[in-house]
């Protein structure tokens, strides 16, 4: 399967503490993009890269998050500090330079208690 | 920034009837519009997309209506069948002819139930 992976597909942990989520866009495409859906609502947009370089991030990225993608290959997403509000699924999505369809991973789905 | 609303939120229907969801967005430089099927537990799959340069597009079940001037655009899915239940999202923005992205704008979903 070639398809965007990622890890973990589940995570519980107690607020105040660090989580990291990781997304393996399909080779060679250039553009990743993170996405947070809530239960009952549509995915909002957080941040995308263009290779390496982190090229606009939404008002919803507090300073608690961080994302990179050190290579242009691979992201990480990383949330510090979690918070109950911090709850939902994060999704992650690619796409190659010059296309525009958004293909998605399988989400992480995470469970602040 | 981008608005964009769906409607309805539910929709049932018999199978082997026709189900219509409808979308309005806000920003007349939206020129993409796709429409994704999402399962419970799964991501966002897409199922068909348009782009604002045409009017309509369809495969085979599926079809997509756009009018721009009036920025609604919308999901004709024919002949349904249970296997159609999941929620389906529209979605709009601007990616291609232009360097801003193409970040997407999802409306807020409609659980489509096709009872056999």
């Amino acid at each position: 399967d070639t398809g965007v992976s990622q890890n973990p597909r589940h995570k519980i942990t107690k607020r105040g503490q660090n989580v990291t989520f990781r997304c393996d866009p399909i080779s060679e495409h250039n553009r990743l993009y993170w996405y947070r859906q809530t239960l009952g609502q549509g995915p909002e947009f957080l941040t995308y890269f263009q290779n390496e370089a982190q090229l606009e991030k939404s008002r919803l990225l507090s300073d608690r998050f961080s994302a990179e993608r050190p290579k242009g290959s691979f992201s990480t997403l990383e949330i510090q500090r979690t918070e109950q509000g911090d709850s939902a699924m994060y999704l992650c999505a690619s796409t190659g330079e010059t296309g525009v369809t958004q293909y998605f991973g399988p989400g992480t789905r995470l469970l602040v208690l | 920034g981008e608005n964009v609303e769906q409607h309805p939120s539910t929709l049932s229907v018999q199978e082997g009837d026709s189900a219509v969801i409808k979308c309005t967005y806000s920003d007349s430089a939206s020129n993409y519009f796709p429409w994704y099927k999402q399962e419970l537990g799964k991501g966002p799959q897409l199922i068909i997309d348009i782009r604002s340069n045409v009017g309509e597009k369809k495969d085979q079940r599926i079809a997509v209506t756009l009018n721009k001037t009036a920025k609604h655009f919308s999901l004709h899915i024919t002949e349904t069948q249970p296997e159609d239940s999941a929620v389906y999202f529209c979605a709009a923005s601007i990616s291609w002819g232009s360097n801003q992205g193409g970040k997407l704008i999802f409306g807020q979903g409609t659980e489509l139930s096709v009872k056999p």
